[in-house]
């Protein structure tokens, strides 16, 4: 069974960069059909979809944040990576790495629903 | 970007009560809709994709129904670990979720 752990630093200053690391177990990236991403959810609120990743390293990123994320993948130590700058205070929020499964849209392959989510790792940033 | 509005932002009912939660989109997202359901302090866990497919695992008292632009969650009979937030989320344009509606015991 697929397992997904995050880790990174639950504190970060404002205007620098967070990094966060999602560890894959039970299970391999190179799955050919799965897509990877992020998502969070700032305290008492929603879900906000961040982006995600193929394992061909083809990405897509939310409009609000693209100026600032990047996402990269790492299949041979089965890792997917965060990065967001420019941190400000409305970045605070939990963060969870997620499994997404593939499936065909006509005739284009692309992100479906989430089917793993890991645990989540509170990202606090301070000023 | 597709909305999804989530009507009802608290429901409150029984154990042993049906009840049914909607999600309704901006625009038309065929039947690429999932829910998901979220304890406090927990990941949220898939219940239903294609609209009313139900995941593995999922009891059956758990029912998606819809397709384009207005979509259900139905939970049969109220069981107590039921009591959650639930979300919707599209998959037909980029993707999205809706607001979340706290399902609470009345």
């Amino acid at each position: 069974q697929v397992q997904l752990q995050e880790s990174g630093p639950g504190l970060v200053r404002s205007s620098q960069t967070l990094s966060l690391t999602c560890t894959v177990s039970g299970g391999s990236m190179n799955s050919g059909t799965n897509y990877w991403g992020w998502i969070r959810q700032p305290a008492g609120q929603g879900l906000e979809w961040i982006g995600h990743i193929y394992t061909s390293g083809s990405s897509k990123y939310n409009a609000s944040l693209k100026s600032r994320v990047s996402i990269s993948i790492d299949t041979s130590q089965n890792r997917l990576s965060l990065r967001l700058t420019s941190m400000t205070a409305a970045d605070t929020a939990v963060y969870y790495c997620v499994r997404l499964v593939g499936g065909w849209f006509g005739e284009l392959w692309g992100p479906k629903y989430m089917d793993v989510w890991g645990r989540g790792t509170t990202v606090t940033v301070s000023s | 970007e597709i909305v999804l509005t989530q009507s009802t932002g608290i429901l409150s009912l029984s154990p042993g009560e049906r009840a049914t939660l909607s999600c309704r989109a901006s625009q038309s997202v065929s039947s690429d809709l999932a829910w998901y359901q979220q304890k406090p302090g927990q990941a949220p866990r898939l219940l239903i994709y294609g609209a009313s497919s139900r995941a593995t695992g999922v009891p059956d008292r758990f029912s998606g129904s819809g397709s384009g632009t207005d979509f259900t969650l139905t939970i049969s009979k109220l069981e107590p670990e039921d009591f959650a937030v639930y979300y919707c989320q599209q998959y037909d344009t980029s993707l999205t979720f809706g607001q979340g509606t706290k399902l609470e015991i009345k």
